[in-house]
């Protein structure tokens, strides 16, 4: 099955500051990949998504690269705001098949004010 | 749309009871999964179902837990009996739709002593 690692699994950055995030994943069939943030108390709320037929992606503050030949893809935050504070899952799976999902651990990001 | 509802949102119970968490779907989408999270583990498919048919059930952890789809609004997990580890938050999902995102419930925090 699908394995996806993701790191750091903590990031502390200055408010105005840029966070990056990265997950690599084991299956070369996978071909979509959503990034989820869970905060306290709350179920994960998707916040951006790509498909293997682009390489980036770009929604406001956020953007998500894919690199498919070396299997990996990152969540770039920038200008980053108090309110960017919550865990980030980054997942993977086999839309054309079906959307079972694999996640990545998790990375708890602190904006520092 | 009011979101993917789940009942209860806490859950206290003692060790060998039964225990059934509920879910109601966004309306129209065909897809329904249930995760549990825990710190150990993090975020676990225990299964999913398409037009109310169980697709995959290979997460579900062992022969306690049994989850059901009566309607297409409605999802049941049942966990019987109940035993300290199941301590968790269930989360259910759903999807529906050419793009395949997955929104998340609230999450059942599930505590059994």
């Amino acid at each position: 099955g699908e394995n996806v690692e993701q790191h750091p699994s903590t990031l502390s950055v200055q408010e105005g500051d840029s966070a990056v995030i990265k997950c690599t994943y084991s299956d070369s069939a996978s071909n979509y990949f959503p990034w989820y943030k869970q905060e306290l108390g709350k179920g994960p709320q998707l916040i951006i998504d790509i498909r293997s037929n682009v390489g980036e992606k770009k929604d406001q503050r956020i953007a998500v690269t894919l690199n498919k030949t070396a299997k990996h893809f990152s969540l770039h935050i920038t200008e980053t705001q108090p309110e960017d504070s919550a865990v980030y899952f980054c997942a993977a799976s086999r839309a054309s098949n079906d959307y079972k999902l694999s996640f990545g651990a998790g990375t708890t990001v602190t904006v520092r004010a | 749309d009011a979101g993917v509802i789940q009942s209860p949102r806490h859950e206290v119970t003692e060790m060998g009871q039964e225990v059934t968490l509920r879910c109601k779907p966004i309306s129209g989408h065909d897809y329904l999964f249930w995760y549990r999270q825990t710190m150990m583990r993090g975020l676990e498919l225990l299964i999913y179902f398409n037009n109310n048919v169980p697709i995959d059930d290979s997460g579900m952890p062992e022969d306690r837990f049994s989850a059901k789809m009566p309607n297409a609004s409605f999802s049941t997990l049942k966990i019987q009996p109940s035993e300290p580890r199941d301590s968790a938050v269930y989360f259910c999902a759903s999807s529906g739709g050419p793009r395949g995102e997955q929104f998340f419930g609230p999450g059942t925090r599930l505590t059994v002593l």
